[in-house]
């Protein structure tokens, strides 16, 4: 079974610029996520699709940054226009669905990241 | 405002020897807490979980260690390999929102032939 693919694995801009991420979930997964680690930092929740729905994007930081999953398949994530504290790896995330199997918290299959830098 | 808070930062330990990572968290509503596993160039991925209700689980060499009453948990690493070096994540979540993590700093962890 293939895993949830991310890209680019990275990605070099520079201030101003746009930048378009995408990542592909694992197959029938109906959760995507999308999380962001700026350098030695913890990595940091962004939103959250429930199919082609946006559940949460309470971690967005600001408009600069937009979110969409076309038919609940792939999603991409586009910063526009790009600043320096962009940097940093995003990861995008997914998981079947389901509550949780007996009250236990649901498993979120990680994308190896795109590796952005803002000069 | 960091929710969890991880530590050490980077940590050395021999072939053979004890890796311990420990995580501290303030909100109480967190009651599921999984540790991530990443290895240069992939992903995290799920190592061990545990929830509020046990004080340890344990899988093979990993162990988890929970301290309810002082919002601590710690991941203990049994007789480390070298294959066991990568960069390991506590995290967290609650009830009402179990699909959003809160994850600590990291600890890269080298360990030593």
């Amino acid at each position: 079974e293939a895993g949830v693919t991310q890209f680019p694995s990275h990605s070099v801009i520079e201030k101003g610029q746009t930048v378009t991420l995408r990542c592909d979930p694992i197959s029938g997964h109906d959760n995507l996520y999308w999380y962001r680690r700026v350098m030695g930092k913890e990595i940091k929740f962004l939103l959250h699709f429930v199919k082609e729905s946006k559940q949460d994007e309470s971690g967005m930081p600001n408009n600069r940054f937009l979110a969409e999953r076309t038919g609940g398949t792939y999603s991409t994530l586009k910063v526009q226009p790009a600043e320096l504290e962009d940097s940093g790896v995003y990861f995008c995330a997914s998981s079947q669905g389901s509550s949780p199997a007996g009250g236990f918290g649901e498993t979120q299959y990680f994308g190896p990241g795109t590796r952005l830098l803002v000069l | 405002q960091q929710q969890v808070k991880q530590s050490p930062q980077s940590l050395i330990v021999q072939k053979g020897g004890i890796s311990i990572i420990n995580c501290a968290y303030e909100n109480t509503a967190f009651d599921y807490f999984p540790w991530y596993q990443q290895f240069p160039g992939k992903g995290p991925a799920l190592l061990i979980a545990i929830r509020p209700d046990v004080s340890e689980k344990k899988e093979g060499r990993f162990t988890i260690s929970f301290n309810k009453s002082a919002k601590q948990f710690s991941l203990h690493i049994m007789d480390s390999q070298p294959g066991d070096s990568a960069t390991y994540f506590c995290a967290a979540s609650m009830v009402q929102n179990f699909n959003k993590f809160y994850f600590g700093s990291g600890t890269k962890l080298n360990v030593k032939p």
